[in-house]
């Protein structure tokens, strides 16, 4: 268990509406990432952080924007949610050894 | 562009027998390389990993093996369980030990081990 939490686990939401989910670790790690998982195209990175206040975009980060205030916090926001962003979206931490990423359990978000 | 690629988008094995997972890609700096599994409605679990300068990794009855010349890894995993019925994702990092440790997805293979 690497002590991520996602919330909410669930969420509808209006075409149009702002959506922020959030990102939760207990293990202070400096590196964390947003995914989403689209049938079809596995999972694709959205935007990363290597500490607090530093982010960068990842392939599919148009539409999102990130924060990172605190170490053990990252969150995701869709600025204007539209249908294309229906997905299930994971945050990942960054392990101490080598390259392994470790999950959150997920978001799924519908935009109707 | 799909710089990794799962073929085979489902597969099914008889408990007891081997299943084979296989992943290509297109990119020579990959260098660092990964299989999850992932269960439904569960984030992904990380598996067993290798890194370019090996050609087989072992973890009890998971083996990754790594063909460098032919850009293919696959996933050996002996014997097959029902518990092992999952969606398994093949990841490549083309920086290993980098500052960012960008991971890049194949679409998932969906194993079904049958009793």
């Amino acid at each position: 268990d690497a002590g991520i939490t996602q919330s909410p686990r669930h969420k509808v939401t209006e075409t149009g509406t702002p959506v922020t989910l959030r990102c939760h670790q207990t293990e202070n790690h400096r590196y964390m990432y947003w995914y989403r998982q689209d049938p079809g195209h596995g999972l694709r990175l959205i935007h990363y952080s290597y500490g607090v206040k530093d982010t960068d975009k990842g392939e599919v980060s148009d539409g999102y924007s990130v924060s990172r205030s605190k170490t053990e916090d990252f969150l995701l926001t869709l600025e204007s949610a539209t249908s294309s962003q229906t997905s299930v979206y994971f945050c990942a931490i960054r392990g101490l050894a080598n390259n392994e990423q470790f999950f959150g359990p997920g978001t799924r978000l519908t935009v109707l | 562009d799909q710089q990794v690629k799962q073929n085979s988008p489902s597969l099914s094995v008889q408990e007891g027998r081997i299943s084979i997972l296989n992943c290509d890609y297109t990119n020579s700096m990959f260098d660092y390389f990964l299989w999850y599994k992932k269960y439904p409605a569960e984030g992904p679990t990380f598996l067993i990993s290798i890194s370019s300068i090996k050609d087989k990794n072992e973890d009890g009855r998971f083996t990754v093996f790594l063909n460098k010349s032919a850009k293919h890894l696959s996933l050996h995993i002996v014997p097959s369980q029902p518990g092992d019925s999952a969606v398994y994702f093949c990841a490549a990092s083309p920086n290993y030990g980098g500052a960012t440790n960008k991971l890049i997805f194949g679409t998932g293979t969906l194993l079904a081990v049958q009793p």
